[in-house]
């Protein structure tokens, strides 16, 4: 049962360094989501993808690039990492059904230093 | 414009009391879906309970309710018998279908439940 499961949960990484923060579901659900939580805010979308092959920008894309070759994976990339990146992210997923919500990971914390 | 506000940040309650807490919404959609998650100190993102624009009676799910209505576009979650663990954020989230079933979150309410 391990449903949206986002690797690695905790991560620090210097300024100017790239990472790939991982994201898998196994719920086969079409669609997948990054978002961002900085401290005592809400959530903001980075990227999301409606299925394999197709991806698009959320409210706050610079910085990061996204990938979906398969239903299950959608990895979000960091490139040359900056201190304003530091933040909490969660991947979640869903059907594209109107009255299914999201499910979503444990999130992964990450500072950059 | 802002699609979900939440206009509570935080709101304290006394264990054993219901608690409502504010959600109103912006949408020209007639078909659209309102959602309820909790965020414990954990960090983990919970779903507790969903609306649909089209469903005539409030969603219950247990301690939990909706207080849906429709004309002031508004969907406070109520919290019956308040529990030290509903210590959280509750963030209210809308999914409309004229955006492709894109979810927009509100920024969230901190609840504390007081022994």
């Amino acid at each position: 049962n391990a449903g949206v499961t986002q690797t690695p949960k905790f991560r620090i990484l210097k300024i100017g360094q790239s990472m790939t923060l991982q994201c898998a579901q196994d719920m086969n659900h079409n669609y997948m989501y990054w978002y961002r939580q900085d401290p005592g805010m809400g959530l903001k979308l980075i990227y999301y993808s409606v299925g394999a092959g197709i991806t698009d920008k959320g409210e706050v894309p610079n910085g990061y690039n996204v990938s979906r070759s398969t239903t299950e994976d959608f990895p979000l990339r960091l490139e040359l990492a900056a201190p304003s990146q530091t933040s909490v992210y969660f991947c979640a997923s869903s059907y594209q059904v109107l009255n299914q919500p999201q499910h979503f990971g444990d999130g992964t914390r990450l500072s950059i230093l | 414009a802002q699609k979900i506000t939440q206009t509570q940040p935080g709101m304290f309650v006394q264990e054993k009391e219901a608690v409502t807490l504010d959600c109103t919404y912006d949408t020209s959609d007639q078909s659209y879906g309102l959602f309820w998650y909790k965020q414990p100190s954990s960090g983990e993102m919970i779903f507790l309970i969903y609306q649909g624009s089209y469903d005539e009676q409030n969603a219950t799910e247990g301690r939990y309710s909706l207080n849906f209505q429709k004309a002031r576009k508004s969907a406070n979650l109520v919290i019956s018998a308040s529990q030290l663990g509903d210590s959280a954020m509750y963030f209210c989230a809308m999914r409309e279908s004229n955006t492709g079933n894109q979810f927009y979150f509100g920024t969230g309410t901190s609840l504390t439940v007081i022994p």
